[in-house]
């Protein structure tokens, strides 16, 4: 069942701080999280596995409350270069290891 | 190098007709992806394949059909195509309980069937 991202759409000054959220139905062994920019391919930025562990990544992090089945990303200071669509990717416990299910995505731009 | 490459980049054919995809992955990972992105940008896993095993067969139509020669390439072929079937098809690659690097995707075949 795929994640639910809020919000949709964030529009940001430089310098400015945000928050995606993720959130599942089900159970989760681990959340990803990629950023996506325009015409270009997802690339990859963070995992989180069970435990409700928290990862930094530049001003980028993340935490992971695998009671709620939640996960947030945190923008910090953002930059220009944070704009783009933010997914997140859940992956569940089943015999299906590997199998990734993408959130609708939520876009950031960031603006001067 | 590129991690993860796919050919063609850009596609446009007619309704009905067979096309191919192909991906290759230069990182040692063991299970590779095809995903479908559509215009709203859902990103949506249509196959992987482990060690040359298929382990996730999604409910996409049997027209779609990937080949893997062995485990650094998966190639998409698909029959019949139809209006729908329009998207941006990228292919991924992981390495199976790597908890540190996620998934690495190609840059993508935009797909446009008229």
């Amino acid at each position: 069942q795929q994640p639910v991202q809020s919000p949709q759409a964030v529009i940001l000054r430089e310098g400015e701080d945000a928050v995606i959220n993720c959130s599942s139905s089900k159970a989760l062994y681990s959340v990803h999280w990629y950023r996506q920019k325009h015409g270009e391919a997802p690339v990859f930025l963070m995992i989180l596995l069970k435990g409700g562990e928290q990862k930094g990544h530049e001003k980028i992090s993340a935490s992971f409350n695998e009671k709620k089945q939640q996960s947030s990303l945190y923008l910090t200071a953002s930059q220009l270069s944070y704009s783009g669509t933010y997914f997140c990717g859940t992956e569940g416990y089943s015999s299906n290891t590997g199998k990734l299910i993408f959130g609708q995505g939520t876009t950031l731009q960031v603006k001067p | 190098d590129t991690a993860v490459s796919q050919t063609p980049k850009y596609l446009v054919t007619q309704m009905g007709n067979d096309k191919s995809i192909k991906c290759e992955q230069n990182l040692g990972h063991d299970t590779m992806y095809w995903y479908k992105q559509d215009s709203k940008k859902f990103l949506k896993i249509m196959f992987s394949y482990n060690n040359k095993e298929l382990i996730i067969n999604e409910t996409v139509p049997n027209r779609f059909s990937p080949k893997s020669p062995d485990k650094a390439h998966l190639n998409l072929h698909i029959n019949s195509l139809e209006l729908g079937d329009s998207a941006v098809y990228f292919c991924a690659s992981s390495q199976e309980w790597d908890s540190v690097h996620g998934y690495t995707f190609g840059s993508g075949t935009r797909l446009t069937v008229v």
